[in-house]
């Protein structure tokens, strides 16, 4: 596709559930990054691929939190026994540039998630 | 303290006023400025994007660096109403990007 894809655009789910995001980047984007946007707040850092690898997770907020990207492709969010804490809208992005640089970040339209 | 501060808002400006955006930010390796809009439930898209102090134009939008004062403006001039969104600053040193926590701006018609 031209864009940054993600799945779902809306997910309802229970305290306690497991949870998958999925992000389709860019093709040939290198990078990868997946943030977190409260209401009424920015979209706040998580991870950061560079290719297969997670280059930087300092911002996952807690081990309930992971991601991998095996094939430097897509991407997927994981969030086990999902707290009403994590309502947000998970956003991914992508970019061609492989470490700092001028490399626009082009973010996809974000996951709505709601715990209940 | 937050890396960047942005001025809250909101802010409701007639059509044709100039809007003025501001952020404020304590990094100093922050290297690269920019202003992402976005529309109700989408993503930021990239506006503007400054390296080095001083001011950038495009169009209607002018972005200010003063990297000595650690203060990044954005003017829309004319503004329209189709420019109703939230804006965010971006800052970044390397590879990840620190953002504000936005400004909704309405223009009304």
């Amino acid at each position: 596709g031209a864009g940054v894809s993600q799945t779902p655009s809306n997910k309802v789910t229970e305290k306690g559930k497991y949870v998958e995001l999925r992000c389709d980047p860019i093709s040939g984007h290198t990078a990868l990054y997946w943030y977190r946007q409260s209401l009424g707040q920015g979209p706040e850092f998580l991870i950061y691929f560079q290719g297969t690898g997670a280059a930087d997770d300092s911002g996952l907020p807690n081990d309930r939190f992971f991601a991998v990207r095996p094939e430097g492709s897509v991407s997927t969010l994981k969030i086990q026994r999902t707290e009403r804490g994590d309502s947000a809208v998970y956003l991914c992005a992508s970019s061609q540039a492989s470490r700092g640089g001028t490399g626009e970040l082009f973010f996809g339209e974000g996951s709505r998630l709601t715990v209940l | 303290q937050k890396e960047v501060e942005q001025d809250p808002g909101p802010l409701s400006v007639p059509e044709g006023a100039i809007v003025s955006l501001n952020c404020t930010y304590s990094n100093s390796a922050f290297q690269y400025f920019m202003w992402y809009r976005q529309y109700s439930r989408k993503g930021p898209e990239l506006l503007m994007y400054t390296y080095s102090s001083g001011n950038k134009e495009d169009g209607r939008f002018t972005a200010q660096v003063d990297k000595s004062s650690k203060y990044i403006s954005l003017f829309i001039r004319d503004s329209q109403p189709s420019d109703s969104a939230t804006y965010l600053c971006a800052m970044r040193s390397d590879y990840k990007l620190s953002f504000g926590a936005g400004t909704t701006v309405t223009v009304r018609a």
